[in-house]
């Protein structure tokens, strides 16, 4: 299985900007690499994903890497909604490939 | 994005009897589902891939007589832990890939106990 490496957990003050790191060292060429997170007794929420390039949407920023072994999640202005598990992920290529999720970061964010 | 629609919430159950829990996609038809199981402060682990009109593929070391999956309908999978003992309370989540593009849908989940 596809794995990928975080911290365990993370903190941050509020209205900060918040860089979450993920290593993916076994990434492959075709595998994309998909950020979700979840909120205690929630399913988890999609946030981002992407393949080679950078990508930005309303919830967040994702920076990968040149040699695609690594990527940032940037939450640019952390709120108190913002306190979740974060997981990295990185899928194969293809519909409907299953997702296999790690530990994941707990983030913490302060008032 | 979808919306993928778990149904119930939660749910109390006594050891030995079963429990079906439901999966919809509200506004797109999904051929394949996901199911994963999550004990407390650990992470989602995938339980099986639920395809529409077929058998469903379980991950190693998941009783496919006891986790009984049923995907008759291109918007709806089933779940149903049959013979359910204390140690299947967990907290179980159905997801589907969006189809607009928007990585995967989850839905929120169902809290089981089996007392």
């Amino acid at each position: 299985d596809a794995k990928t490496t975080q911290p365990n957990s993370m903190e941050s003050n509020e209205e900060e900007p918040v860089h979450l790191p993920c290593n993916h060292s076994t990434i492959s060429g075709t595998d994309y690499i998909h950020w979700y997170r979840q909120l205690p007794s929630q399913g988890p929420e999609y946030v981002i994903h992407g393949l080679t390039s950078n990508v930005n949407n309303r919830m967040a920023s994702l920076a990968i890497a040149e040699d695609r072994k690594s990527s940032t999640l940037i939450l640019h202005r952390a709120t108190l909604r913002d306190a979740a598990v974060y997981y990295c992920i990185h899928r194969r290529g293809g519909s409907n490939y299953k997702l296999t999720f790690g530990k994941g970061t707990l983030l913490t964010v302060n008032p | 994005g979808a919306v993928v629609s778990q149904h119930p919430s939660r749910v109390i159950c006594k050891s030995g009897t079963s429990v079906k829990i439901e999966c919809r996609s509200l506004d797109f038809q999904a051929t394949t589902m996901f199911w994963y199981r999550q004990f407390p402060k650990q992470s989602l682990m995938l339980m099986a891939t639920s395809n529409e009109g077929s058998k469903a593929t379980y991950e190693q070391g998941v009783e496919k007589d006891k986790f009984l999956i049923n995907h008759a309908s291109l918007t709806l999978s089933t779940l149903t832990v049959t013979s359910a003992h204390p140690e299947d309370s967990s907290f179980y989540i159905c997801s589907a890939r969006d189809p607009q593009g928007y990585g995967y849908t989850f839905g929120s989940g169902t809290r089981l106990t089996v007392v």
